[in-house]
């Protein structure tokens, strides 16, 4: 059974870089058949897609988050990554990890999410 | 991308059958087959309950159907339970191969 699990520190400061890991058990990251993907959930609002890597490194990125975001894969670590930078307190949410098939096109196994909260 | 538009609440009896609607646009939910919906109870990851617009993932129970007409979207709970109640996400693959989530639904069980 695929397991997700989030890492990363709670806080951020203001115009820092925002990092957290994603660590995936019971399946290689490196299958062929896997996308790996970020959603985050400000409090009290609704879901927003981030973006997926899938195996063939193929990236997708939510376009008004582009210019500060980066989805990385780490193989040896069975981990894909996020990484958004100059981060104000509108990014202030839970962050799931989730993941699919890379030919179906929603997210069938998600992460417990971790909140990251920005603030000086 | 603007999100999918969804009721902010809707409302049953024990029993009854609810409806949740989800609107996008013909570059989302009225192009592609692809909607699905999750199920997010408080402190909870949201939980995959339909695919592809009308499937149901194994372990789903059958009370949980869904239908597209046009750029509209729905999720319907038949014979509602105290446990249906939580917040309900639509999300659709869109065009510009992203994907789109809607507002949320707060399902409240009378």
């Amino acid at each position: 059974q695929l397991q997700l699990q989030e890492s990363g520190p709670g806080l951020v400061k203001p115009s820092e870089t925002l990092s957290l890991s994603c660590t995936v058990s019971g399946v290689s990251i490196s299958s062929t058949s896997y996308c790996w993907g970020w959603i985050r959930q400000p409090p009290g609002k609704g879901l927003e897609w981030i973006g997926n890597i899938c195996f063939s490194r193929n990236t997708h990125y939510n376009p008004s988050l582009q210019s500060r975001l980066t989805i990385s894969v780490d193989t040896s670590k069975n981990q894909f990554s996020l990484k958004l930078r100059s981060v104000t307190a509108a990014d202030t949410a839970v962050f799931y990890c989730a993941s699919r098939m890379e030919w179906l096109q929603y997210f069938d196994f998600w992460g417990q999410g971790t909140l990251v909260s920005v603030s000086s | 991308q603007s999100a999918l538009t969804q009721p902010a609440s809707v409302s049953g009896s024990p029993g009854q059958s609810i409806t949740i609607s989800c609107t996008g646009t013909n570059s989302d939910v009225g192009v592609y087959h692809y909607v699905s919906w999750y199920q997010q109870h408080p402190g909870k990851a949201p939980k995959l309950m339909i695919y592809d617009v009308n499937k149901r993932p194994s372990g789903v129970s059958n009370r949980f159907s869904g239908s597209k007409s046009g750029n509209t979207a729905s999720l319907t709970i038949s014979g509602l339970q105290a446990e249906d109640e939580a917040k309900y996400y639509c999300s659709s693959f869109t065009t510009t191969s992203t994907w789109v989530f809607g507002g949320g639904t707060k399902v409240t069980v009378l």
